[in-house]
């Protein structure tokens, strides 16, 4: 069984502050994924990595894989409060293992102005 | 273009009752996903449609079961509801020459169970 855990669990920081969550697993995994969820909203994709050590930017984000492709981290640079939502990170294992994604439980990031 | 499209969006049954939750994927995706969401927690798996087939089961009891229209759209039933399957249900698209690359959500069904 292939699981993934993020934290911190819970992030609540000032607007402007720097901050980073960790995506960690014992597993291979042939890509991995960040979505951002909104209360009452789907998971909204935010990025996909693919290759082991690749590094991602969208804007204030920074996405990097593990060069073991068995973690990921999301850095935020000068958090504001439209940041706030509930980070997810999903990793497909592979296709033998059939196409699935598996998630994380989640961050909590409240960025407070 | 109309992205994955949920039905209803919430609903309200009693412990023993079934229910059926319906999702039309996004134009262009021809694999169909589920995901029970508790509150708080991340998405777990509980099937993945493509060709009217269950291609891969997560860890849920058969009182789940699902179908897969030729229109590519899906629908999950529960029977005998419990208490603890409140939950969010969400459903997921993609194309399955793609899959890896992530997946279009729906805003899910909030499902509550008295």
């Amino acid at each position: 069984t292939q699981l993934l855990e993020q934290s911190p669990q819970f992030l609540s920081i000032q607007e402007g502050e720097n901050l980073t969550v960790y995506c960690n697993s014992s597993s291979v995994f042939s890509s991995l994924q960040w979505y951002r969820q909104e209360p009452g909203e789907g998971p909204v994709l935010l990025v996909t990595v693919v290759t082991g050590g690749e590094v991602k930017k969208l804007k204030r984000l920074t996405f990097q894989f593990g060069d073991a492709r068995k973690d990921s981290s999301l850095h935020i640079t000068a958090a504001q409060p439209g940041d706030t939502g509930l980070y997810l990170c999903a990793g497909a294992p592979g296709a033998e293992y059939g196409n699935k994604l598996v998630f994380g439980a989640g961050t909590i990031l409240r960025v407070k102005s | 273009d109309a992205g994955v499209t949920q039905s209803p969006t919430h609903l309200i049954k009693t412990r023993g009752q079934q229910v059926t939750l319906r999702c039309s994927p996004k134009s262009g995706h021809d694999t169909v996903s589920w995901y029970q969401q508790a509150l708080g927690q991340g998405p777990q798996f509980i099937f993945q449609y493509y060709e009217e087939e269950e291609r891969q089961r997560g860890n849920f009891p058969d009182r789940f079961s699902g179908h897969q229209f030729p229109n590519y759209s899906s629908e999950l039933n529960v029977n005998a509801l419990l208490l603890g399957d409140s939950a969010l249900y969400l459903c997921a698209s993609s194309p399955m020459n793609r899959v890896m690359n992530g997946y279009t959500f729906g805003s899910g069904t909030r499902l509550t169970v008295v």
